[in-house]
């Protein structure tokens, strides 16, 4: 059974403070690592795929990192806005398929 | 504006009854999926249609009946639920049917079961 975790589970924090938060995944059978951000009533959205050991995405203040041989991923917010709070969950594929498993995701909430 | 769109967004049964979830989407993708969200849990994934082919069912109860009619559609049939299926059924989409394609997902469709 694949486990994919994230921490912390929830996080406060006030405008234009800059946070990050983790997601572990196994580490062996590496084919991708999925960033999503699902805001209250809306449909989650994808931030990023990321495919290579090393590899850094950004868009906008928002970026991440990942190491493939210890099997984490960073997400990272700089400048938060109250308009970041959503759950951010990451995805992990069983596989080299389109069998995405979710992380239990971190809850971001920013303070105005 | 999501482009996955799923209707009803709000769907009541009682246990007897039968209804269906739908999912539409126009961007192509060669494959579609539902997954089912229950509170301050992950999104679960249920089945995975492939080609219009069904290609994943992560062992889900025969109650639960999926149909892709058309490369464009995605149907969620519905039996005889119990109550502890309540729970937000989402839909999503993805252009390829490999481990790097982005899921686009819908809104969802929250169910209760009387």
């Amino acid at each position: 059974i694949l486990n994919v975790e994230q921490s912390p589970q929830s996080l406060h924090v006030q405008e234009g403070d800059s946070t990050n938060f983790t997601c572990s995944f196994p580490s062996s059978n590496f084919y991708a690592l999925h960033w999503y951000r699902w805001e209250t009533a809306k449909s989650p959205e994808a931030l990023f795929v990321m495919t290579l050991n090393g590899d850094e995405k950004k868009k906008g203040r928002i970026s991440a990192t990942l190491n493939t041989k210890e099997g984490y991923s960073y997400l990272y917010i700089k400048g938060s806005q109250p308009e970041d709070s959503a759950t951010y969950l990451c995805a992990f594929p069983s596989g080299a398929t389109n069998k995405l498993i979710f992380g239990t995701g971190t809850l971001l909430a920013v303070q105005p | 504006d999501t482009e996955v769109t799923q209707t009803p967004k709000h769907l009541v049964m009682g246990m007897t009854n039968k209804k269906s979830l739908k999912c539409e989407q126009h961007m192509g993708h060669r494959a579609m999926y539902w997954y089912k969200q229950k509170a301050k849990k992950p999104p679960e994934l249920m089945f995975v249609y492939s080609y219009e082919k069904l290609s994943i069912n992560e062992s889900v109860p025969s109650r639960f009946s999926p149909e892709c009619p058309n490369s464009s559609l995605l149907n969620l049939h519905l039996h005889a639920l119990q109550p502890e299926d309540s729970a937000l059924y989402l839909c999503a989409s993805s252009q390829g049917v490999t481990a790097n394609s982005p899921l686009h997902f819908g809104n969802g469709t929250r169910l209760t079961v009387t």
